[in-house]
């Protein structure tokens, strides 16, 4: 079955430090695949996506993400965590053209200062 | 910058009320789509359509409705508002290849008291 799994709902780092959020998926084909981001109140946000042009993907506000084939990964990261990242990141994949995409269950990360 | 529009932006109603919450796209996209999502937790998409008079559920079961009679406009009714349906209603919308980023409205957070 096609699925997408976000590995932990809750990440917290340090300001500064390295974030790293987690995201696999369930396919038999190589899909495409996208990080967003949703600050409170707000509705989501594109960061970046994966569209079989490039492996490594760079975003905005610093974020860049790897499809890694043989892992069946695309995990997002930013080598230094700033207090405006702090936010809820959902991953999502789109496995075909004619269904909608499918979301991760999210991941929250906080920034401490 | 994405031209997605959702009215209103909060709305508290009693129950039993018959509402309608509206979305509108200027970006002539042909997929627009709902989901509900409660705060901080994961999206659920509960409709979608491909198209004008083209409407489909989502995974989510929900007792609201939608329709799509202008390419431009996807309005979700609820006929009898309950307690169960307070919640925040995202609608987005998206080109037609499978590498479309999909484009969020801010939301309409709904409380049915």
């Amino acid at each position: 079955a096609q699925s997408v799994t976000q590995l932990g709902s809750h990440v917290s780092v340090s300001e500064g430090a390295l974030v790293l959020l987690r995201c696999n998926y369930s396919s038999s084909v190589p899909p495409y695949l996208f990080w967003y981001v949703q600050y409170p109140n707000q509705g989501l946000q594109l960061l970046l996506k994966y569209t079989s042009a490039a492996t490594l993907v760079k975003g905005i506000n610093g974020f860049e993400a790897e499809f890694k084939k043989s892992e069946t990964s695309f995990h997002l990261t930013k080598p230094s965590a700033h207090m405006s990242d702090a936010a809820e990141y959902f991953c999502a994949v789109s496995f075909s053209g004619n269904t909608p995409l499918v979301f991760g269950k999210g991941t929250r990360l906080s920034v401490i200062a | 910058e994405a031209d997605i529009y959702q009215t209103p932006r909060y709305l508290v109603i009693g129950t039993g009320k018959k509402i309608t919450l509206e979305c509108s796209q200027t970006m002539g996209h042909d997929k627009m789509y709902w989901y509900q999502q409660d705060p901080g937790m994961e999206l659920h998409l509960i409709h979608y359509s491909y198209g004008v008079n083209s409407t489909e559920k989502g995974d989510l079961s929900s007792e609201s409705t939608v329709s799509r009679i202008r390419t431009e406009h996807f309005p979700l009714t609820l006929e009898s508002a309950r307690p169960s349906h307070t919640s925040q209603y995202l609608c987005a919308s998206s080109g037609s290849i499978s590498t479309d980023t999909q484009y969020f409205g801010p939301g309409t957070r709904l409380t049915v008291l």
